[in-house]
C-alpha cells in the first residue's frame, strides 16, 4: 500500500538542530521530496533524494534515506524562526503517472 | 515570471453552485495535477494530465471535471458543490510524469469556502 507517515509536531529553540522523521511504506518509490508550507502559502520544494542514495546535503539541509527500514529524515542545521513552518515528506511511485504521495506534515516551531 | 498560476486565490459560494478554478504554467512541463488539502493540512492527488491526456483520476467524485485545452493549462470544474468540498486546491506542474529530481512546483493555492 501507499503510505508516508510523519509526527505532527516538533518544537526546537533557535540555533538548535531540528530534525524531522518520515516512515514510507511503498517500496517502489523513485524519489523522495521535502517541501516546506509557510501559512497561507503554496509548497516550497526543499530538497529531494533519489531512491538510490543515502545521504544529500544542501547547505543547512541534510537529507537521510534508510531504504531498508523506509525511513527518511530531514535535519535542519541552526534552525532560525523564519523556518517555522509545515514540512512535508512525500513519496513519487515509480508508473504512477507523477502521483506524489504526501505525509501529514510536520509543524516545525522555532522559538527565540 | 516563471511559475504555476492559479485563479483566484480565494472562493467563497454557497452550496449547489458551480465554479471553475484556472491553473497555467509557463514552465514547458508536460505534465500538469490537481491537489486537495484538507482542514488537517492533508495532500491528496485528484488528477494529472500529461500532454493534455488524463492519466490519473484517483476516485474523486464526478463533480469534479478536470479540462486541458493545452499543456500549459489545467482548470478544474467543479458542479453543484457541497460543504465537504471546502479546501485549498492546489494545482502543480512537472517536466515528467515519472517523477524527477526537478521535483513538482506548486501554485499558490485556491482556498474554496463552501457556505
Amino acid at each position: 500500500g501507499e503510505d508516508v507517515e510523519q509526527s505532527l509536531f516538533l518544537s526546537v529553540r533557535e540555533g538548535d538542530s531540528s530534525v524531522i522523521n518520515c516512515t514510507y511504506t511503498d517500496s517502489s518509490s523513485t524519489y523522495l521530496y521535502w517541501y516546506k508550507q509557510e501559512p497561507g502559502a503554496g509548497l516550497q520544494l526543499l530538497t529531494y533524494i533519489f531512491s538510490n542514495m543515502d545521504m544529500k546535503q544542501d547547505q543547512r539541509l541534510t537529507v537521510l534515506l534508510n531504504k531498508k527500514d523506509k525511513h527518511l529524515s530531514l535535519r535542519i542545521a541552526d534552525t532560525q524562526t523564519g523556518d517555522s513552518a509545515i514540512y512535508f515528506c512525500a513519496e513519487s511511485i515509480n508508473n504512477q503517472g507523477g502521483k506524489l504521495i504526501f505525509g501529514q506534515g510536520t509543524e516545525l516551531s522555532v522559538k527565540p | 515570471d516563471t511559475a504555476v498560476s492559479q485563479t483566484p486565490k480565494y472562493l467563497v459560494t454557497q452550496m449547489g453552485n458551480d465554479k471553475s478554478i484556472k491553473c497555467e504554467q509557463n514552465l514547458g512541463h508536460d505534465t500538469m495535477y490537481w491537489y486537495k488539502q484538507d482542514s488537517k493540512k492533508f495532500l491528496k492527488i485528484m488528477f494529472s494530465y500529461n500532454n493534455k491526456e488524463l492519466i490519473i483520476n484517483e476516485t474523486v467524485p464526478n463533480r469534479f471535471s478536470p479540462k486541458s485545452p493545452d499543456k500549459a493549462h489545467l482548470n478544474l470544474h467543479i458542479n453543484s458543490l457541497e460543504l465537504g468540498d471546502s479546501a485549498v486546491y492546489f494545482c502543480a506542474s512537472s517536466q515528467d510524469p515519472r517523477g524527477t529530481g526537478d521535483g513538482y512546483t506548486f501554485g499558490s493555492g485556491t482556498r474554496l469556502t463552501v457556505v
